[in-house]
């Protein structure tokens, strides 16, 4: 069956530094990646999408990358501030537009 | 240009009951999925409705029943609650075959 892990529950980081999260999925072919904030109580918010075909992205601080060998994409904010606190959810398509799987997350925490 | 709403914003009910939540996508958008989000989880997919007609649907029980109405708006129907089904429940909407959706607030279900 598809899996899709976020190897880290709960990461801290020092404001002002890049704070790197991970997303690792098995037994699928992807045609795209999503990345996804999620305040608590509230609904997750778009973020960043990567197709199959590309490398990296970038939107102001955010920069997402997609190995479809590592079978993995990596989440970056650069020059991180304590409003980049947050659940951060990486998604994944497995049926070529009709559905995403979502991992479970991780906890970002930028301490000031 | 209003988001995605939802009603209720919270319910509880016991064990055996029915509940009905709504959900009324943003404006132009066609398509609308709904989501299951445990405690600690991230959303699971429970279905999606086009046109009226369910398109994609998750590994969910048939307690678990939708409908989307001429407007695009959709209800979710839960049968024969179990304390397993407290959650969070989101929806979310995108014009067909779009790669980003937008996501309400969700509807907090507290099943006692």
């Amino acid at each position: 069956s598809q899996k899709i892990e976020q190897n880290s529950e709960a990461l801290n980081i020092q404001e002002g530094k890049t704070a790197t999260l991970t997303c690792n999925y098995t037994n699928y072919s992807p045609a795209y990646l999503q990345w996804y904030r999620q305040d608590p109580g509230r609904g997750p918010v778009f973020l960043l999408l990567i197709r199959e075909n590309e490398k990296e992205k970038r939107k102001e601080r955010l920069k997402v990358t997609f190995d479809t060998t590592l079978k993995q994409s990596l989440f970056h904010i650069t020059a991180s501030q304590p409003a980049d606190s947050a659940t951060y959810l990486c998604a994944l398509d497995i049926s070529r537009g009709d559905k995403i799987i979502f991992g479970k997350g991780t906890r970002l925490h930028i301490l000031p | 240009d209003a988001g995605v709403t939802q009603s209720p914003t919270h319910l509880i009910k016991t064990r055996g009951q029915q509940v009905t939540l709504r959900c009324s996508p943003k404006s132009g958008h066609d398509t609308v999925s709904w989501y299951q989000q445990a405690l600690g989880q991230g959303p699971q997919f429970i279905f999606q409705y086009y046109e009226e007609e369910e398109r994609q649907r998750g590994n969910f029980p048939d307690r678990f029943s939708g409908h989307q109405f001429p407007n695009y708006s959709s209800e979710l129907n839960v049968n024969a609650l179990l304390l397993g089904d407290s959650a969070l429940y989101l929806c979310a909407s995108s014009p067909i075959l779009a790669d980003t959706q937008y996501f309400g607030p969700g509807t907090r279900l507290t099943v006692l």
